[in-house]
């Protein structure tokens, strides 16, 4: 099985920059999901890891720590619009490799 | 452009009567997945299918079921509708070219959601 844990709320200020935490305890590892879900939205994808490391693709990086089952999620120069839930999702290497979503970590930008 | 719609977006039914959630990509993706959200949970498996004619159940399946009869959809039946299945219902698609594919292949894509209350 897998257990996610994401702290439940997280405030910034506007244009500083926010790191978001995700640790992981699961039997099997195939890659860590990072998606963004504006409230009364669907989910919609950031960022994928499976290889240890930093990924950068813009404002937005992940990283990742197989050995410490950790990831984190850095959002840079915070824009209102970045207000949002944040979920963490582990691929399992099971069967077909199920993907098992965190709660998510609120995150509130303020000005 | 390929999608993934939801209908109804929003739904009010009566305790015991039977619901039909219904879900439609258009992106020919082997993978599909019927989510529940609900505060304090997050994202919860309810069903699951890799394929046409295969379905899966996930952590939260008791009184729901699905059936995968072409590529396009996958609907999701509450055979007798509970207060406790008051939630927001998101369907998500995934390439799902089977086991050993990378990671990114396996990025799911969510539906807009359906919101249903139980009365």
């Amino acid at each position: 099985g897998q257990n996610i844990d994401q702290p439940t709320e997280m405030t910034a200020t506007e244009g500083a920059i926010v790191q978001i935490n995700c640790t992981y305890q699961t039997s099997g590892f195939n890659g860590l999901f990072w998606y963004q879900q504006h409230a009364g939205e669907a989910p919609t994808f950031l960022s994928y890891n499976v290889l240890d490391g930093l990924e950068e693709k813009g404002r937005f990086s992940s990283f990742l720590s197989r050995s410490k089952g950790y990831s984190y999620l850095l959002l840079k120069e915070l824009q209102m619009k970045d207000s949002a839930s944040y979920l963490c999702a582990v691929r399992d290497t099971g069967g077909y490799q199920k993907v098992t979503f965190g709660t998510g970590t609120k995150l509130q930008v303020i000005p | 452009d390929a999608e993934i719609t939801q209908s109804p977006r929003h739904k009010i039914t009566e305790t015991g009567r039977q619901v039909t959630l219904a879900c439609h990509q258009t992106w020919n993706h082997n993978n599909m997945f019927w989510y529940r959200q609900d505060l304090g949970h997050g994202l919860r498996l309810i069903h699951y299918s890799y394929g046409v004619q295969d379905t899966n159940k996930g952590e939260v399946s008791d009184g729901y079921s699905v059936s995968r009869s072409n590529t396009e959809d996958l609907p999701l039946t509450l055979e007798s509708a509970a207060s406790s299945q008051t939630s927001v219902y998101f369907c998500a698609s995934s390439e799902g070219l089977g086991p050993g594919t990378s990671g990114s292949q396996e990025t799911q894509y969510f539906g807009p959601g359906t919101r249903l209350l139980v009365l």
